[in-house]
């Protein structure tokens, strides 16, 4: 099965908002209400930020939000802090019982 | 507080084994799914296998099917991952991280440190 599709990079200014897409198919996103957003810094293990596609775990900030339409999650991240410099990775359950995560995508505040 | 601590990793020659250990503290255990994941250098995470709690069913990635054995002791917390006929693309930093619930599902909310595999001659 392939990775969830990811852009690359986006980039934005402290202030900002920003959103990460992920694209997936009827046998993941599409199917189940469970998706995940990690971020990691460098050198670091990954950290949930949303799980369940818009749950926030305690102690994530509001500023970070997940939805999904059909196949496809967001990830949107509200008023950009330098510190949200970082890879994200999205991850979804899927119908074969496996899981699968986006290819990931850095986010670069400018 | 919740901890995982991986080792186990290290050089390894292809074809070759290694077991890596994840020791847990902070937490009930045995009511938890657990799970591996990989990443290789400069690559994203990839999903290898998870366990779900008290050891009900066991779920493995294509990629590493019949080749790696995932298996935990809820008696001294530990999950491992034993890895087998390794390929020079099971090279990794390879993550321990429990999971939200006693099923397998995608959120990960403690993760390890992480233990490098190298695969070299």
């Amino acid at each position: 099965q392939s990775a969830l599709t990811q852009p690359a990079s986006v980039s934005g200014s402290p202030g900002q908002s920003i959103i990460i897409s992920c694209t997936g198919t009827n046998s993941d996103i599409g199917h189940y209400n469970y998706v995940s957003w990690y971020q990691q810094l460098p050198g670091k293990a990954p950290k949930l930020m949303i799980s369940d596609v818009s749950n926030r775990p305690s102690g994530v900030s509001s500023r970070f939000s997940g939805s999904k339409f059909g196949n496809t999650a967001s990830l949107t991240i509200t008023g950009l802090q330098a510190e949200d410099e970082a890879d994200y990775f999205c991850s979804s359950y899927t119908n074969t019982r496996t899981v699968i995560f986006g290819g990931g995508t850095k986010l670069t505040v400018v | 507080e919740v901890q995982l601590l991986e080792s186990g990793g290290g050089l390894v020659r292809p074809g070759g084994s290694v077991r890596l250990s994840c020791v847990t503290s902070g937490f009930i255990f045995s009511n938890y799914a657990m799970t591996w994941v990989r990443q290789a250098p400069g690559k994203g995470l990839e999903w290898v296998s998870s366990i779900s709690g008290s050891a009900g069913s066991t779920y493995y990635a294509d990629s590493v099917k019949g080749r790696f054995t995932i298996s935990r002791d809820d008696s001294k917390k530990t999950l491992y991952l034993q890895l087998n006929s390794l390929r020079a693309e099971d090279m990794a930093v390879y993550y321990c991280a429990k999971g939200v619930g006693y099923y397998l599902g995608s959120d990960f909310d403690y993760w390890g440190q992480g233990a490098q595999v190298t695969v070299s001659s």
